[in-house]
């Protein structure tokens, strides 16, 4: 099974500022199309979690232009260009090169 | 919109099955291209992908609880269901349901709302 792994777990940051969230998975998400099956999330408190971005760096729909992912093989980032208030929660990164699908442990962002 | 809603009882018995249905509305599942999937999160074990499954039937599970597990689709009535066998503590947590927009179980999107499922010994 694929291992994710998210660093770091918590991060304490300044409206305006940038934010960056690290994974690495045990494996490459590389698929023999090009595309690395990666996917970010975020859960804001009380809710259910939402799709950032798929595929390492495509937004998902109604997502503001500030997230952006990159990486590729093994190693992710999703960069926050200035956190807003609303941008509190946890963010998870989910492989979903191979089932079982995983997740990473999660990175708790607060203000 | 596409929406998506579990449904299912909050408490289950030790040794039971865990029965939840998914309501899609807003697309038809019959209609769609894509996987359904479920996943849970517990406390203890953060996000858990439980599986998914095709409008034709077809199933992917975790193995981890691949012998526990059954899913399976009604596209008349727009809802996908999961079974859970042989429930313990370890299997209470929030149970969602999500749409995967790309392969089988990523690109979840959107999600449920959650059921919480607790087991009572």
């Amino acid at each position: 099974d694929f291992v994710m792994t998210q660093s770091p777990l918590s991060l304490p940051v300044t409206p305006g500022e940038p934010a960056s969230i690290s994974c690495r998975s045990s494996q490459s998400l590389l698929h023999n199309n090009g595309r690395n099956y990666l996917d970010w999330y975020l859960q804001k408190p009380g809710q259910s979690p939402h799709l950032l971005i798929y595929l390492g760096s495509i937004r998902a729909s109604g997502v503001p232009d500030r997230f952006s992912g990159s990486g590729s093989g093994t190693d992710f980032t999703l960069k926050i260009s200035r956190v807003e208030a609303e941008d509190v929660g946890v963010y998870y990164c989910m492989q979903g090169l191979q089932t079982p699908s995983s997740f990473g442990q999660g990175t708790k962002l607060e203000i | 919109q596409l929406r998506l809603q579990e449904s299912g009882p909050g408490l289950v018995k030790a040794s039971e099955t865990l029965s939840l249905a998914c309501t899609v509305s807003g697309d038809s599942i019959n209609s769609s291209p894509y996987h359904w999937g479920w996943i849970r999160q517990s406390p203890g074990k953060g996000l858990e992908w439980i599986g998914s499954l095709f409008k034709s039937g077809s199933t992917y599970y975790n193995p981890s609880l691949k012998s526990r597990v059954t899913m399976s689709v009604d596209t008349s009535k727009d809802q996908f269901s999961l079974e859970l066998r042989s429930v313990t503590a370890a299997d209470t947590a929030i149970y969602y349901c999500a749409r995967a927009l790309y392969s089988v179980s990523s690109g979840l999107d959107p999600w449920g709302q959650g059921t919480l499922v607790t087991v009572s010994s």
